[in-house]
């Protein structure tokens, strides 16, 4: 069975701190490993990554895959408020674009 | 304007009930699943159409049946509910797959209540 693992389960910071997500699988048929963010509702799309060591960046957001690894982590630098959410790292396998889901980082960012 | 769009938004149930949760997207997307997000927030995928033939199905009780009438929608339909049913339910579409950078986008989420 396809299984994604995320650490650590949650975090809580200060403002202004810098974080990283870690994420690792063990999956067949490997094909992407995507990051979101969720709030209240939806997650909302931040990353897909499919090839090992490019950095993805979006703002003070940057990601990166280690396929050798079988892991990836996500960087938030100088953190806000706002960052503070549930961020779920997703791997795509096989031909059926099939998600496979983490159990999720919730970060809490305090003032 | 909504891309992908469930209803009811919440829901509270008896135990035995049958209900529904309709899902229906306007991105002209040609792929649809639901995803089960339990207590402890973890998103499990249940099942994924494309072009109303099912593609995915995972390890879901029967009572559990999806209907996809058109590509544009796809509802799933809970026979015999349980208290383990409670959990929200989502719904997501994408463009053919996610093979090729596309994203998946969520709908807002239905949240049961099973009591």
């Amino acid at each position: 069975e396809d299984k994604v693992v995320q650490s650590p389960l949650s975090l809580v910071v200060h403002e202004g701190d810098t974080v990283t997500l870690n994420c690792s699988y063990e999956v067949t048929n490997f094909r992407s490993l995507l990051w979101y963010k969720q709030e209240k509702k939806a997650p909302t799309f931040l990353f897909m990554l499919t090839s090992s060591g490019i950095e993805k960046k979006s703002g003070r957001l940057s990601s990166i895959l280690d396929k050798k690894e079988l892991s990836s982590i996500l960087n938030i630098t100088a953190t806000q408020t706002g960052d503070s959410a549930i961020y779920l790292c997703a791997v795509l396998t096989g031909t059926a674009s099939k998600l496979t889901f983490g159990t999720g980082t919730r970060l809490q960012v305090t003032l | 304007d909504t891309a992908v769009s469930q209803t009811p938004k919440y829901l509270v149930t008896q135990m035995g009930n049958d209900k529904s949760i309709k899902c229906e997207q306007n991105l002209g997307h040609d792929t649809m699943y639901w995803y089960k997000q339990d207590s402890k927030k973890f998103l499990k995928i249940m099942f994924s159409y494309n072009n109303k033939e099912l593609i995915i199905n995972e390890t879901v009780p029967n009572r559990f049946s999806p209907k996809s009438p058109d590509k544009a929608h796809l509802n799933l339909h809970i026979n015999s509910l349980e208290l383990g049913d409670s959990a929200v339910y989502f719904c997501a579409s994408s463009q053919a797959g996610l093979f090729s950078g596309n994203t998946i986008y969520f709908g807002e989420g239905s949240w049961l209540t099973v009591v």
